[in-house]
């Protein structure tokens, strides 16, 4: 089956770090553009960043400079490093994979992470 | 960075009924735009990718339409099932923005 399986949301304090995993299985993460996605509490979906499977990547600007998305192809897990957390990076984070046609075509159940002191 | 206008942010609606959402892009994206339906508590889920592709195993009564810069989702016979918010995507340039929404509920 594929799948997708965020792991590592918590709640944490500003200023902090914290490391994201979404494990694949049925699939190939380092042969796939994948990314990251968040929802804030009540509100809608905000694209993060993406990492193509030739390793190129793409942040929004909030996140730039902060967060790192990587990938591991022995575990075939994607992460999501995340640095200097804000009260504002509070959210659900879901990681996608991006499909032929670019979409996001599977999707994780999603972390929470709660930035709050 | 491109905007993507959605509307109405919300919408009641009665069984049956035919129900449209617009996603006006901020500059032209050929078709490069997608649509998703998100349920409470879960992940959202692909509809319509290029505009006007139908997901396999989506019903026909949702259909997508547009390019350049204005885009619809319909769904011809609103059904129990399909309450729910939906969300336009371009992916046309980064960052890849989402619009803002539409919560469709029961009239």
């Amino acid at each position: 089956e594929v799948q997708l399986v965020e792991s590592g949301g918590r709640l944490i304090q500003p200023g902090e770090s914290l490391r994201l995993s979404c494990t694949a299985s049925g699939f190939t993460v380092s042969s796939n553009y994948m990314s990251w996605v968040r929802q804030a509490p009540g509100k809608g979906l905000e694209w993060v960043s993406v990492i193509y499977s030739i390793g190129t990547t793409f942040y929004t600007d909030s996140v730039r400079g902060r967060f790192t998305i990587s990938r591991d192809s022995s575990e075939n897990t994607l992460f999501l490093q995340m640095n200097s957390l804000r009260a504002e990076d509070t959210a659900i984070y879901y990681c996608a994979r991006s499909g032929s046609n670019w979409e996001f075509d599977i999707w994780g159940q999603g972390t929470m992470v709660t930035v709050s002191s | 960075d491109i905007q993507m206008t959605q509307s109405p942010s919300s919408l009641s609606a009665s069984v049956g009924d035919r129900v449209t959402i617009t996603c006006r892009a901020s500059q032209g994206i050929t078709n490069n735009l997608h649509w998703y339906q998100q349920k409470p508590g879960k992940a959202p889920k692909r509809l319509i990718y290029a505009a006007s592709s139908l997901q396999s195993g989506v019903p026909s009564r949702f259909s997508g339409s547009g390019s350049g810069t204005e885009f619809t989702l319909t769904i011809s016979s609103l059904q129990p099932e399909d309450f729910a918010t939906y969300y336009c995507l371009q992916h046309n340039s980064y960052p890849l923005t989402f619009g803002q929404g539409t919560k469709v509920e029961i009239k």
